[in-house]
C-alpha cells in the first residue's frame, strides 16, 4: 500500500526545535517529490517545503529556519524545524507531489501535530 | 505569488442538490490546478487535477472545469459524504504553491 506516515509533533516552547520525519511505504522518496504542508486550527492549508529533483524550495515564513531532507536508506523525510514561533503552531502534513508537469498532491499523511506555546 | 481566491466561504446545501464552488487565480496558472476534499480530523483528499480531470476513485458527480484564472468544482447531487471543506490549489507558478482559502459545504 502506498502512504505516508508522519512523526515527530510535540509540545515544544518558542526558540525551539523540533524534528519531524515522513517514512514512505509502497514507493520510493528518492524517485519521488515530497511536500510538507501545514494547517493552522481551524485555518486553511499551507504549503511549508518540497524536496524535488531541482533542490528544496520553502515557503517565505520559514525559510532560513527550516530544512527539508531525507534519507533515501530509510525512505524517509525528515522537516527540521528551528527558532519556532507560536505561530507555526499546526498540523504537519507531508504529502507526496506527482512528477512534473502534473504536481498535485495525490498521496497524503495523516499529520502530526506542533504545538508552540510557552 | 499567485493568490487563490475562493468563494463562497460557506455554502449552504440541502442533500441531492447541486453545488458549485469558485476559486480564482491572481494570475493565469493555465490549467495546473487542483481541488481536495477535507474532513474533520482527516488529512486532504485529491479530488480533481488538471482542472478537470477525476483523481482514482473519485465519483463522477464531481466534475471540474475552468482554465487561466477561473475555475469551478461542481457536485452534481451531493450526499451525506460530500459535506465537508473543498481547497483549489495551484501548481503551475512555484514556489510557493498556493492553496486557496477553502470552502465549507454544509447542509441547509
Amino acid at each position: 500500500e502506498v502512504q505516508l506516515v508522519e512523526s515527530g509533533g510535540a509540545l515544544i516552547q518558542p526558540g525551539g526545535s523540533l524534528r519531524l520525519s515522513c517514512a514512505a511505504s509502497g514507493f520510493t522518496v528518492s524517485n519521488n517529490y515530497i511536500s510538507w504542508v501545514r494547517q493552522a486550527p481551524g485555518r486553511g492549508l499551507e504549503w511549508v517545503s518540497i524536496l524535488s529533483g531541482g533542490g528544496t524550495y520553502y515557503a517565505d515564513s520559514v525559510k532560513g529556519r527550516f530544512t527539508i531532507s531525507k534519507d533515501n536508506s530509510k525512505n524517509t523525510v525528515y522537516l527540521q524545524m528551528n527558532s519556532l514561533r507560536a505561530e507555526d503552531t499546526a498540523v504537519y502534513y507531508c504529502a507526496r507531489n506527482v512528477l512534473p508537469p502534473m504536481f498535485q498532491f495525490d498521496i497524503w499523511g495523516q499529520g502530526t501535530l506542533v504545538t508552540v506555546s510557552s | 505569488e499567485v493568490v487563490m481566491t475562493q468563494s463562497p466561504a460557506t455554502l449552504s446545501v440541502s442533500p441531492g442538490e447541486r453545488a458549485t464552488l469558485s476559486c480564482r487565480a491572481s494570475q493565469s496558472v493555465s490549467s495546473s490546478l487542483a481541488w481536495y476534499q477535507q474532513k474533520p480530523g482527516q488529512a486532504p483528499r485529491l479530488l480533481i487535477y488538471g482542472a478537470s480531470t477525476r483523481a482514482t476513485g473519485i465519483p463522477a458527480r464531481f466534475s471540474g472545469s475552468g482554465s487561466g484564472t477561473e475555475f469551478t468544482l461542481t457536485i452534481s447531487s451531493l450526499q451525506s459524504e460530500d459535506f465537508a471543506v473543498y481547497y483549489c490549489q495551484q501548481y503551475n507558478n512555484w514556489p510557493p504553491l498556493t492553496f486557496g482559502g477553502g470552502t465549507k459545504v454544509e447542509i441547509k
